[in-house]
């Protein structure tokens, strides 16, 4: 079955860039989508289509995606960014999600 | 405003069945494919399955097919899963969550459910 990979977690200053991969086999083909999770709540998603940011995600928040690594980027990361990250693509009729990364802002 | 409201988790014996449902609201339930994602407590997230706007087409990970089955009313705009055969391994938020497209094969989740949580336990 598809795999999606995710560091567990990242670190990051304020203000700081941050960057989450999420690794797969042959993703570039693949749309992937990412999600944001703060604890207590449902996701919520941040990018989709790789690049595009939904309506009321703050620009900050950039995708891309190419080779076998998609890439969830936070340029001037803020303590409000703190959470769970998810990749996900669909594999077939399958839909994958990444392990899951916990980015901590300190 | 789009609005997921799932109900009907609880505390389930090993073995039993239950049913959950998401009540949607805001938007043109009877074009969007919906779907269920779970979450094991301090874990991941977990797609389960997955069905077309119409009905017709519906998908299930491996871990729950055969237990699991997917439905909905388009006319009461209600997502529905049952659950058979209940193991700990099931014990879980469940997510409804709306797609961005009619077929249940691809788009992506816009939209999730607060949640409601299924403890299979003794």
């Amino acid at each position: 079955s598809y795999e999606l990979t995710q560091p567990p977690s990242v670190s990051v200053s304020p203000g700081q860039t941050a960057i989450i991969t999420c690794s797969g086999d042959k993703l570039g083909d693949k749309y992937v989508c990412w999600f944001q999770q703060k604890p207590g709540q449902s996701p919520v998603l941040v990018i989709y289509q790789d690049t595009k940011r939904p309506s009321g995600i703050p620009e900050r928040f950039s995708g891309s995606n190419s080779g076998n690594t998609a890439t969830l980027t936070i340029s001037g990361t803020q303590t409000m960014d703190e959470a769970d990250y998810y990749c996900q693509a669909w594999d077939s009729r399958n839909v994958v999600f990444g392990g899951g990364t916990k980015l901590t802002v300190l | 405003e789009v609005q997921l409201l799932e109900s009907g988790g609880g505390l389930v014996q090993p073995g039993g069945s239950l049913r959950l449902s998401c009540a949607a609201s805001g938007f043109t339930f009877s074009s969007y494919a919906m779907s269920w994602v779970r979450q094991a407590p301090g874990k991941g997230l977990e797609w389960v399955s997955a069905i077309s706007a119409s009905g017709g087409s519906t998908y299930y990970a491996d871990s729950v097919k055969g237990r699991f089955t997917i439905s909905r009313d388009n006319s009461k705009n209600t997502l529905y899963l049952q659950m058979d055969s209940l193991g700990g391994e099931d014990t879980a938020e469940y997510y409804c969550a709306k797609l961005t497209n009619g077929g249940a094969v691809a788009g992506y989740f816009d939209y999730w459910g607060q949640g409601t949580l299924v403890t299979a336990s003794s």
